[in-house]
């Protein structure tokens, strides 16, 4: 079974501040994701990565397939990013495997 | 039509009742999947649908019923709960069964078993 591992479990920092969370998986993947979960809300897939980089908007998500991490950066931050970012790796007919996720909080 | 739609949002049942959990998606996606979220806890697998065929029951108990009806829906029935299982359950579909594709989730619905 996959261990997908993220850090740092929680992040406070100033709006406007660079922000980079971690994600390292054990096994090699087909597709790692992004998600993101606001407090008592539902899940919002921010990116799906099989290999490289994609961007959208002040979202970057990179993976190191050979190294099996993955990094996810917010640029320019802003308190309305504060919100849970979970990594999972798998799909499909498999489900996902999750990280514990970070706790992200952007202070004005 | 990018929606996957979960009712009830909220669902407060006491351990003898029978309820139901409904999800549906208009995506033509292929998967579902059922997911229990505790607080401050990432989701935890408990059910795969593949083309409308149960693919994956991770060891959840008999008293949480998966029902698949067609392509579209996707049901949890409820039957004998514990106040253990309150929870968020969240639902979520993609397009392939085999590879996956991008997960859209449900904004789940959040259950309290008296």
């Amino acid at each position: 079974k996959n261990e997908v591992e993220q850090s740092p479990q929680n992040l406070t920092a100033q709006e406007g501040e660079f922000i980079t969370i971690n994600c390292s998986y054990s096994v090699g993947i087909s597709a790692l994701h992004w998600l993101q979960q606001h407090p008592g809300g539902g899940i919002v897939s921010l990116f799906m990565l099989s290999s490289g980089k994609k961007k959208h908007g002040r979202l970057i998500a990179t993976i190191n397939i050979q190294e099996k991490h993955s990094s996810l950066h917010i640029t320019a931050s802003h308190p309305r990013d504060s919100a849970v970012y979970i990594c999972a790796v798998g799909g499909g007919a498999d489900g996902l495997t999750f990280g514990k996720g970070t706790h992200l909080i952007i202070q004005p | 039509d990018t929606e996957v739609t979960q009712t009830p949002k909220h669902l407060v049942m006491g351990m003898t009742n029978k309820k139901s959990l409904k999800c549906e998606q208009h995506m033509g996606h292929r998967a579902m999947y059922w997911y229990k979220q505790k607080a401050k806890k990432p989701p935890e697998l408990m059910f795969v649908y593949s083309y409308e065929k149960l693919s994956i029951n991770e060891s959840v108990p008999s008293r949480f019923s998966p029902e698949c009806p067609n392509s579209s829906l996707l049901n949890l029935h409820l039957h004998a709960l514990q106040p253990e299982d309150s929870a968020l359950y969240l639902c979520a579909s993609s397009q392939g069964a085999g590879g996956g594709g991008e997960l859209f989730f449900g904004e789940g619905s959040r259950l309290t078993v008296l």
